[in-house]
């Protein structure tokens, strides 16, 4: 059991927005940045966000990030195809003094 | 261009070591953090351990605390965990991170390397 919990699954319409949600704790999220990563099928992740709204330089910006309190969210607009891929959220757990992941969210294009 | 190839991966009995190495290129290697970060077969992602930059100061999971111990050749570029008394669950993609800022943004990664921990 992940300690950052996200929807196993989102789904939406070709060209439409999804939201993939990261619910966590004051130990996490509530006093930590939150990044998010992207596994397309059989590669690495992919850093998208870091500090919970900042983009890498070179990813589209139909990606953001958002954070309120302890949870976090990430959303993809104008989904494409190659967006579909497996999301994780991560952050620096206090109490346990650890990185930690959600535990991923399948994002599907219809 | 940054490059990270992880080696060392393979097949060992329960009880048994393993030693992983990460190869770094492209970037000043001492001014960053590392990290491994492993995935379980059909599974999530699993953040396992990171180092500072100086390698003064590691971190570690739990659930490899007191058996696994990472560590930093600067002079080397090279990034190393060494896996003792594996179990079954630690069996997984084992991919090398380098960080930036602090130890949960993974800004590069390697391709991983499988370790199999099976009888």
């Amino acid at each position: 059991q992940s300690v950052l919990t996200q929807p196993p699954s989102v789904s939406a319409a070709l060209g439409q927005k999804v939201t993939i949600s990261c619910s966590g704790s004051r130990s996490n999220i509530g006093n930590n940045y939150v990044s998010w990563y992207q596994q397309l099928p059989g590669t690495a992740p992919r850093l998208l966000i870091y500090d919970d709204d900042k983009r890498l330089s070179g990813v589209p910006d139909r990606f953001s990030g958002s954070k309120s309190g302890t949870s976090a969210t990430l959303g993809i607009t104008g989904l494409q195809t190659g967006d579909e891929a497996d999301y994780y959220c991560a952050t620096w757990d206090s109490s346990l003094t650890a990185v930690v992941f959600g535990g991923g969210t399948k994002v599907t294009v219809l | 261009e940054v490059q990270l190839e992880e080696s060392g991966g393979g097949l060992v009995q329960p009880g048994g070591s393993l030693r992983l190495s990460c190869a770094a290129s492209g970037f000043t290697f001492n001014n960053y953090a590392m990290s491994w970060v492993r995935q379980a077969p059909g599974k999530g992602l699993e953040w396992v351990s990171g180092i500072t930059g100086s390698g003064n100061s590691a971190f570690y999971a739990d659930s490899v605390k007191g058996r696994f111990t990472i560590s930093k050749d600067n002079s080397k570029n090279t990034l190393s965990l060494q896996m003792n008394s594996l179990r079954a669950a630690d069996t997984a993609i084992y991919y090398c991170a380098k960080n930036f800022g602090d130890l949960t943004r993974f800004d590069y990664w390697g391709r991983g390397t499988l370790v199999t921990v099976s009888s």
